[in-house]
């Protein structure tokens, strides 16, 4: 069964940079996944679609700040330049007939 | 302005129904799957069901089978999620989101991919 580990929390500092991890279980190291961002009490927001080679498309809107990379099992968001803005919880996912997400990560900006 | 903005949510005592709305704009709904997807008070996200263009093909997570049944109105642009049986631990925030196209070669034709579009979801409380 595919799941989609994430560490439960982050902090950085404004101004410098943060990298999320997605951990893919064992069988799907090869899948796409998508990043989402989830601000205190909003809905999800769209970031960008991750393949396994590194190679990412963003949504709309989405700040150059924002950055996908792979290697092996693992899916990397990093975001340089934070802003106060980007604290929030950051969710990884993938689908397939179920759609699966990681259980989430709270970034705090200090 | 592509939106989906939905409606519907309250409080409801177990056991009870009620019927959530998803309406979209800005784009062609037809053209895409659909999902229904919810956040427990706390705690992250969980896919819930999800509906293709013509309304026939669909999907739920194990926890809803039989309780829940997901519809569309291609001509309202609308999404529906009727919840019946419910219970305490359906008690979420409801959102719809879109499933992405992406074409694939080996099929050649577009397929379901990443949510691309949320909205800000609505609010189902189950109390007894």
């Amino acid at each position: 069964q595919l799941v989609l580990t994430q560490s439960p929390s982050a902090s950085a500092s404004l101004g410098a940079s943060v990298k999320l991890t997605c951990t893919l279980s064992s069988g799907h190291t090869n899948d796409a996944i998508a990043w989402h961002q989830q601000r205190p009490e909003k809905g999800p927001r769209y970031l960008m679609r991750l393949n396994s080679d590194g190679s990412h498309s963003k949504g709309d809107g989405i700040p150059d700040r924002f950055s996908g990379s792979s290697s092996g099992a693992e899916r990397y968001l990093t975001i340089s330049s934070l802003q106060s803005e980007d604290e929030a919880d950051y969710y990884c996912q993938t689908w397939g007939t179920g759609k699966v997400f990681g259980g989430g990560t709270k970034l705090t900006v200090l | 302005e592509v939106l989906l903005v939905e409606s519907g949510g309250g409080l409801v005592q177990t056991g009870g129904s009620l019927r959530l709305s998803c309406a979209a704009s800005g784009f062609t709904f037809s053209s895409y799957w659909m999902s229904w997807v919810r956040q427990a008070p706390g705690k992250g996200l969980e896919w819930v069901a999800n509906l293709k263009q013509d309304g026939i093909e669909k999907y739920y997570v194990d926890s809803v089978k039989g309780r829940f049944t997901v519809s569309r109105d291609n001509a309202r642009n609308s999404l529906y999620l009727q919840m019946n049986g419910l219970r305490a631990e359906d008690t979420a925030v409801y959102f719809c989101a879109r499933e992405g196209l992406i074409y694939d070669d080996s099929w050649g034709s577009y397929r379901p991919d990443a949510f691309d579009l949320w909205g800000q979801g609505t609010m189902v409380t189950v109390s007894s």
